[in-house]
C-alpha cells in the first residue's frame, strides 16, 4: 500500500515567512511523528500525535513551531516567521500503535533564505 | 535520559567485504526498542530492524545480520559481502517503553566502493 507522503517535497522562503508542511501517514495508521533532521543537530523528535492529540511536544524548538492533525489523519507542520536556523529536512513519520515502528516519509527540505 | 552513539562517522569498504557498523545505547529503563533505519542518497528513512530488550537473539536477514547485547549496550550491524546499493547513511535509534519518541545515533556514513 501506500507509504507516508509529504508536501511539499522542497521549500524555499524567506526569513520572517510563515510555512506549512504536510504529512499523510500510512491509512489506518493513528500514531505520526514529526522529526526534523539538520547538520548541526542530526535527527531530533518534534512532536507525536495519538489520534488528533499530541501527549508530547517536548521536541518543538519555540513557540513559533505548532502542529495540528485533523480527523486522525493528515497533519500539518507551520512555522511562523521562519528564521534561516530553521532550515533543515522535516520528516514525519507513522505507526499503526503505540509502541509500534515507526514508517518514513520522503521528507520536506526547507530551505530560509 | 537515553543516549544513542555511533562512533564511526564515515565508513569505506571495498565491495565484497564484510562491514560492521557499531551501535552503543544508553537507557535507565529495562524496556525498550532499538532500531536500525537506512538512509540513502533518495534522503528516505527506511526501517532495516526493530529489537525489543527482551529479545537478545541475533537476528540474521540475508546479508544483514544484528548483534544484540546487553551486557555491553550494544546493538552492531554487520552487512556480509557489501554491494554499492548498501552505500547509505546508517542510524541506530532507540525508544523507552511508555515514550514514543526515538532517539537517534548521529549516523555512520558507508560508502561501498566498487
Amino acid at each position: 500500500g501506500a507509504g507516508v507522503s509529504q508536501s511539499p517535497s522542497n521549500k524555499v522562503t524567506e526569513k520572517g515567512k510563515d510555512v506549512e508542511l504536510r504529512c499523510d501517514p500510512i491509512s489506518g495508521h493513528t500514531a505520526l511523528y514529526w522529526y526534523r533532521q539538520s547538520l548541526g543537530q542530526g535527527l531530533e523528535f518534534l512532536i507525536y500525535f495519538q489520534g488528533n492529540s499530541a501527549p508530547d511536544k517536548s521536541g518543538l524548538p519555540s513557540d513559533r513551531f505548532s502542529a495540528e492533525r485533523t480527523g486522525g489523519s493528515v497533519s500539518t507542520l507551520t512555522i511562523q516567521r521562519t528564521q534561516q536556523e530553521d532550515s533543515a529536512v522535516y520528516l514525519c513519520a507513522s505507526t499503526r500503535g503505540s509502541q509500534e515502528t515507526q514508517y518514513f516519509g520522503p521528507g520536506t527540505r526547507l530551505l530560509v533564505l | 535520559a537515553q543516549k544513542v552513539t555511533q562512533a564511526q562517522t564515515e565508513i569505506s569498504v571495498v565491495e565484497k567485504e564484510d562491514v560492521t557498523l557499531d551501535c552503543v545505547y544508553e537507557t535507565r529503563d529495562t524496556t525498550y526498542y532499538l532500531f536500525w533505519y537506512k538512509q540513502p542518497p533518495s534522503g528516505e528513512l527506511v526501517f532495516l530492524i526493530r529489537r525489543n530488550s527482551f529479545d537478545e537473539q541475533n537476528e540474521i536477514s540475508g546479508r544483514y545480520s544484528w548483534n544484540f547485547q546487553k551486557s555491553t549496550s550494544s546493538f552492531n550491524f554487520t552487512i556480509t559481502a557489501s554491494q554499492v546499493v548498501d552505500s547509505a547513511v546508517y542510524f541506530c535509534a532507540l525508544s523507552n517503553f511508555g515514550n514514543e519518541k526515538l532517539t537517534f545515533g548521529t549516523g555512520t556514513r558507508l560508502t561501498i566502493i566498487p
